[in-house]
């Protein structure tokens, strides 16, 4: 089976614009989680969603917003980008509808830079 | 305050120590997790823990629901274990230890 794969790869922005960036979890997989990888703050939990509902949301600001479609493809989208957005964007699938309880699977993560 | 500590931050050892990490959580979880990731970012989940112990070859990882902690023991360390080692726990949303990055010598 494929992987979990993330495009795209690396991102370059300015400061205001917007940005999606899109997870195709392995096939199969229901479950979907975003997390943010940055070296001052580690990781952090994102969204998680289950067949296309938001089942959990972390700590960040509105301009962070994310949407599953019906073939479990993810995408998540920020919006007046910052400085601070800068990070590396990791996606998970999981077999399941609770992803505490599956293994989750990673991909290779979204590099974006902000200018 | 974090809902998640894990200590050491950085672990130096020589191949074939054992190696322990510890993690302490605060919140009420459902499941523990154990993540490995090597340089260039790449993230592997290595356990899934709800209660007791569960060793994957030379891995073994244990939790006390009751005292809120667990460690990931590393037998016979090898230079390939060299990696940040991250503790992650899911009480509705996932939260993350720092990491402790570990180094095996040969």
């Amino acid at each position: 089976k494929a992987g979990v794969t993330q495009t795209p790869r690396y991102l370059i922005k300015t400061r205001g614009q917007q940005v999606t960036l899109s997870c195709s979890p392995i096939s199969g997989h229901r479950s979907v989680s975003w997390y943010q990888q940055t070296p001052g703050q580690g990781l952090q939990f994102l969204f998680e969603y289950f067949s296309e509902t938001q089942r959990n949301k972390g700590n960040f600001p509105g301009r962070f917003s994310g949407r599953q479609f019906s073939n479990s493809r993810s995408e998540m989208n920020v919006s007046t980008l910052e400085l601070g957005d800068s990070a590396l964007y990791l996606c998970a699938s999981s077999l399941g509808s609770r992803a505490s309880l599956d293994t989750q699977y990673f991909g290779p993560g979204t590099r974006l830079t902000v200018l | 305050k974090n809902e998640v500590e894990q200590s050491p931050q950085n672990l130096t050892a020589q191949e074939g120590e054992f190696i322990t990490i510890n993690c302490s959580y605060s919140v009420g979880i459902s499941a523990l997790h154990w993540l490995q990731q090597h340089p260039g970012g790449g993230i592997v989940s290595l356990f899934m823990l709800s209660s007791g112990k569960k060793k994957h070859g030379r891995l073994i990882a244990t939790i006390n629901i009751q005292e809120k902690h667990s460690s990931l023991h590393i037998t016979a360390s090898h230079p390939r274990d060299s990696a940040v080692y991250i503790c992650a726990v899911k009480a509705g949303q996932f939260y993350f230890g720092t990491g402790t990055s570990l180094t095996v010598i040969p």
